[in-house]
């Protein structure tokens, strides 16, 4: 298995406060994704990485933003959390061309925003 | 219509039973298809990549049909354990992400 470990794996907040996310990973891929999935809706990305610093937006970027100060590490953060971002959220790194662009996950964390 | 589409099912099979599941996608510049694994409240995982026509692992075949744009995973001689939602994913233009498919579900019934 990807050494891709993702914490908290459960959290339960309230609505208004922020919230963060960690991403870590020891393969050191370049690319880093984070996505939301939802009962009827599959999995949506939410922002990526394809390097430190560089990062992009997803599908559904509004209400979320991200940071990447170092290879490992991709960071998640709710500014101000409401109850429709109550999900489950994967982490994935790819490395373009080992062997191909095949993503790999992080074992989720689950968030409640009451 | 959407990028990628898969039927999502759910397919109830019994054990030993052949079972294929389609994936159709509407960008014809795709070149890299992949097929995952979900168990319920787990992570995706990896089943089989397709770059080309086609891949083979074991009991699992991946066929890729770019004139009708899509791709099939059939499964042979299915176990209980293959009892899962299986997501297909198409690379995206850009190359650096995947477009998803929600998921077929599957269960192999005893």
């Amino acid at each position: 298995d990807a050494g891709i470990t993702q914490s908290p794996r459960h959290k339960v907040t309230e609505t208004g406060t922020p919230v963060t996310l960690r991403c870590h990973q020891t393969e050191n891929h370049r690319y880093m994704y984070w996505y939301r999935q939802d009962p009827g809706h599959g999995l949506r990305l939410i922002h990526y990485s394809y390097g430190v610093k560089d990062t992009d937006k997803g599908e559904v970027s509004d209400g979320y933003s991200v940071s990447r100060s170092k290879t490992e590490d991709f960071l998640l953060t709710l500014e101000s959390a409401t109850s429709s971002q109550t999900s489950v959220y994967f982490c994935a790194i790819s490395e373009p061309g080992h062997p191909g662009v095949e993503q790999y996950f992080g074992p989720g964390t689950r968030l409640t925003v009451t | 219509r959407k990028e990628v589409e898969q039927d999502p099912g759910p397919f109830n099979v019994p054990e030993g039973a052949t079972v294929a599941f389609n994936c159709t996608y509407s960008n014809s510049a795709s070149q890299s298809f992949f097929w995952y694994r979900q168990d319920c409240r787990k992570e995706p995982k990896l089943l089989m990549s397709v770059y080309s026509s086609g891949n083979e692992d074991g009991r699992f075949t991946a066929q890729l049909n770019r004139a009708s744009q899509y791709i099939s995973l059939l499964i042979r001689d299915s176990k209980l354990s293959d009892s899962a939602t299986y997501l297909c994913a198409v690379l995206a233009g850009n190359n650096r992400k995947l477009i998803w498919g929600l998921g077929t579900s599957l269960a192999v019934n005893p």
